[in-house]
């Protein structure tokens, strides 16, 4: 079993539709928990951390963490085309040492 | 914002060559790391370093070998470049002092290309 597990999918979302992100993890003691977006050949760039237990907003993006059920989840509101791209979940884990990332989702956002 | 450096942002290289990959950071971060990534594929961790003269390897076995002697910079050498090298090289830095908080904060990469 994969320390943090994504599908990989691709997500295919119709514009202006919600589009749903899913990951899990397991460390039960992981501590921090980000969401990163990479565009086909860049780099990863964070979009959105969260620390506790429910929801965390931010413009468009709503990160919602389970600390029991061991899972974290992204929303993207009015998805547009621009947000086709491949979402990456990291976790740290319960020693705080360690970031390991999902080998990422990719969504498409279809006009 | 992050800011971490890399160059070459790509690079085209022969066979046998020895390449070395820049990363600097100005943010004063102890954490960096070394990334290799294929197209559509996922993050593979091959060197990370907590501080100078401090460098681990990383989960993905990796023929290449890095040093820490300045806070600054983590550089990454191959010492005979071979097609199977070819791939994105993506260097990071993070914040220890986040008590377990920080995130990754990612260069824009090198492309290297082995001929």
């Amino acid at each position: 079993q994969k320390e943090v597990e994504q599908n990989s999918g691709p997500l295919s979302v119709p514009e202006g539709a919600i589009a749903s992100l899913n990951c899990t993890y397991s460390d039960r003691g992981s501590q921090s928990f980000f969401w990163y977006r990479q565009y086909s050949g860049k780099s990863p760039e964070l979009i959105m951390f969260i620390y506790s237990n429910g929801d965390k907003e931010d413009g468009r993006f709503t990160a919602q963490l389970n600390k029991a059920s061991q899972y974290v989840s992204l929303l993207i509101r009015d998805s547009q085309p621009s947000d086709s791209a491949t979402y990456l979940c990291a976790v740290i884990d319960s020693s705080a040492s360690k970031i390991i990332f999902g080998s990422g989702t990719r969504l498409s956002i279809r006009p | 914002e992050a800011d971490i450096y890399q160059t070459p942002r790509y690079l085209v290289i022969g066979t046998g060559k020895k390449i070395t990959l820049e990363c600097s950071q100005t943010m004063g971060h102890d954490k960096m790391y070394w990334y290799q990534q294929d197209p559509g594929m996922e993050l593979h961790l091959i060197h990370y370093s907590y501080g100078v003269n401090s460098t681990e390897k990383g989960d993905l076995s990796s023929e290449s070998t890095v040093s820490r002697i300045r806070t600054e910079h983590f550089p990454l050498t191959l010492e005979s470049a071979r097609p199977s090298h070819t791939s994105q090289y993506l260097c990071a830095s993070s914040d220890p002092s986040g008590t377990g908080r920080s995130p990754l904060h990612f260069g824009n990469g090198t492309r290297l290309t082995v001929t």
